[in-house]
């Protein structure tokens, strides 16, 4: 059983629509990731918090806003996506600095 | 940027031994070479790590060529619950990127 916990696990929204995906752990992880999952690819990192500060966004649009209210949740919140937006998006944690990243079920996203 | 390559699927027999090639001719000097798996509807799971010696866990073994420009999971009896992709990653020790293969999809035949 992962120690990442997700939700929700499905969500369908329409382009003007704005939604969160919420992600939690109780693993004392202080580094907190969202990637993005295509079909048949493998997943593609957007954003890296560490110590519950943003330190990595991999040119993310705007329309995709994280948020780390704290240690143990992580938030992704999204506003006027786009059709090309449908994809699973995994929440992760790990140690800073440790070499095992653990990963949540994902959150199927589709937008309509 | 360093790359992995990995075969697009392999199948092997259940209870048999698998061998799951991945070539990281780019890779750095402090690169990890990590395997995750992914099985259906799931998010990625660890699965084993190394640098530069070969490495045993309960769930698999990683050999690492000398070179360090080719590694191998190797799972020494495979079974129906190892049916998944499985992803070889170049790991930069000094931050959080992983560099992802393709995957290789793993077919077990019972």
């Amino acid at each position: 059983d992962t120690e990442v916990t997700q939700t929700p696990k499905h969500l369908v929204m329409g382009m003007t629509n704005k939604k969160s995906l919420k992600c939690e752990q109780h693993m004392g992880h202080r580094a907190m990731y969202w990637y993005k999952q295509k079909a048949k690819k493998p997943p593609e990192l957007m954003f890296v918090y560490s110590y519950e500060k943003l330190s990595i966004n991999e040119s993310v649009p705007s329309r995709f806003s994280p948020e780390c209210p704290n240690s143990s949740l992580l938030n992704l919140h999204l506003h006027a996506l786009q059709p090309e937006d449908s994809a699973l998006y995994l929440c992760a944690s790990s140690r800073t600095g440790g070499n095992t990243i653990y990963f949540g079920e994902g959150s199927w996203l589709t937008v309509v | 940027d360093a790359k992995t390559t990995q075969p697009n699927s392999m199948e092997s027999n259940e209870e048999e031994p698998v061998h799951l090639p991945c070539n990281h001719s780019t890779i750095s000097g402090t690169d990890y070479i990590h395997w995750y798996r992914q099985l259906p509807s799931q998010g990625p799971e660890y699965v084993i790590h190394g640098l530069t010696s070969n490495v045993n866990n309960r769930m698999a073994s990683l050999a690492i060529a000398e070179d360090r420009k080719s590694s191998t999971l190797i799972l020494h009896r495979a079974t129906l619950r190892d049916a998944a992709v499985y992803y070889c990653i170049l790991r930069d020790d000094s931050n959080y990127q992983l560099i992802w293969g393709a995957g290789t999809k793993l077919i077990i035949k019972p």
